[in-house]
């Protein structure tokens, strides 16, 4: 089936620092790929949706110069959290869509902790 | 814009029993509606979905059933068994972007 491998699973980061996070599909074009995050004990929030190639579409309310996102290729999608402050520490996921794909195909996650 | 509701947020049952969950949507081209079970740092796993082509779809004890014109969908879970107890999530898609509910962590006592 359908992989999505995201990377790293989990990373601390000094407050000010920037950190990146990738999503790799490995057996499919990703044509086109989310981006959540999830608070604690909350839902999966939409942050922005990209397709190989374009620019991203951010959600309302997502900073678009603080989460920079890069679709340059179609197995690889990137999430750079500029300027990482506590409040931005979360468990942020990738999901992946293909032109010829049933459904969507989650990463495992990573868990950001801003110190 | 696109919003999932979820109810209830919580929901407690004793071992065997049936669980159910409601969902509805605002988007009324929705036309694809999965649900997650996630555990606690993990990727949400998809258990079951229905297209908006069918009113009901079943898979052992999990069936899920969809009402369009009310815009509204339902998880049913039947012979509850401790390991189900986790955090499911609805959702909703229009063939873009996935739209999550906001939870609803159900608990299974022996």
């Amino acid at each position: 089936g359908a992989v999505v491998s995201q990377h790293p699973s989990r990373v601390i980061c000094k407050s000010g620092t920037s950190v990146k996070i990738e999503c790799r599909s490995l057996d499919f074009q990703a044509t086109t790929m989310f981006w959540y995050r999830q608070f604690p004990k909350q839902s999966l929030m939409l942050m922005a949706t990209s397709n190989e190639g374009s620019k991203a579409t951010y959600e309302q309310g997502v900073e678009k110069d603080k989460f920079l996102i890069n679709h340059a290729s179609l197995t690889l999608s990137t999430l750079t959290v500029t300027s990482a402050h506590p409040e931005d520490s979360s468990f942020y996921i990738c999901s992946a869509r293909g032109d010829y794909l049933y459904g969507y195909t989650f990463g495992s996650g990573t868990r950001l902790t801003v110190v | 814009g696109e919003n999932v509701e979820q109810h209830p947020s919580t929901l407690s049952v004793q071992e065997g029993d049936s669980a159910v969950i409601k969902c509805t949507y605002s988007d009324s081209a929705s036309n694809y509606f999965p649900w997650y079970k996630q555990e606690l740092g993990k990727r949400p796993q998809l258990i079951i979905d229905i297209r908006s082509n069918v009113g009901e779809k079943k898979d052992q004890r999990i069936a899920v059933t969809l009402n369009k014109t009310a815009k509204h969908f339902s998880l049913h879970i039947t012979e509850t068994q401790p390991e189900d107890s986790a955090v499911y999530f609805c959702a909703a898609s229009n063939g873009g972007k996935l739209i999550f509910g906001q939870g609803t962590e159900l608990s299974v006592k022996p």
